[in-house]
């Protein structure tokens, strides 16, 4: 089945400094990569997601970029802000499937 | 957007009883749902697949008896916790597919058990 690990667990930057988390998978078959932002007590909130056949996808202050060959992709937050603040999951979903896997989430703390 | 509404989005049982959680997708039809389970500070764990008008799919090592899933309808799936006990207690999440949309998470339920 599809394994997804995501880095790093925790992350704290500075108000108006960029965060990066990066997941891998390791089936080749999976074509959707969503995140999701997910704060305390509330159920996880899609924020941006790419399909296979983009590598690179952008949506004001967050982008993700998708790397095929190495199976990795990536969250980028630029200047961030304190409401940026909470879990972070990546996923991935095989071709044709319903269900997919998380990441197991990353915490990210923006420090004003 | 699509929106999946759960409820409640806390209780608290006492050991030995039953619970019930409920998903609804407001403004589309779900033939599937998903159920998932989250411990704190842990990462989604997936329950069940909710197939409408036909049984619930379930993953490995999750008690079928225990957590019995009925999707009656298109827009209605419930998870009910039987016999609960404090080790049930956890954070509940279903989650609905959505055409050309992707996957929409309802808000949760905090289910206490003691």
């Amino acid at each position: 089945g599809e394994n997804v690990e995501q880095h790093p667990s925790t992350l704290s930057v500075q108000e108006g400094d960029s965060a990066v988390i990066k997941c891998t998978y390791s089936d080749s078959a999976s074509n959707y990569f969503p995140w999701y932002k997910q704060e305390l007590g509330k159920g996880p909130q899609l924020i941006i997601d790419i399909r296979s056949n983009v590598g690179e996808k952008k949506d004001q202050r967050i982008a993700v970029t998708l790397n095929k060959t190495a199976k990795h992709f990536s969250l980028h937050i630029t200047e961030t802000q304190p409401e940026d603040s909470a879990v972070y999951f990546c996923a991935a979903s095989p071709q044709g499937g319903n269900q997919f896997y998380f990441g197991t989430g990353t915490s990210l703390t923006v420090i004003p | 957007g699509a929106v999946v509404s759960q409820h409640p989005s806390r209780v608290i049982c006492k050991s030995g009883t039953s619970v019930k959680i409920e998903c609804r997708s407001l403004d589309f039809q779900a033939t599937t749902m998903f159920w998932y389970r989250q411990f704190p500070k842990k990462s989604l764990m997936l329950m069940a697949t909710s197939n409408e008008g036909s049984k619930a799919t379930y993953e490995q090592g999750v008690e079928k008896d225990k957590f019995l899933i009925n999707h009656a309808s298109l827009t209605l799936s419930t998870l009910t916790v039987t016999s609960a006990h404090p080790e049930d207690s956890s954070f509940y999440i279903c989650s609905a597919r959505v055409e050309s949309y992707g996957y929409t998470f309802g808000s949760g339920t905090r289910l206490t058990v003691v």
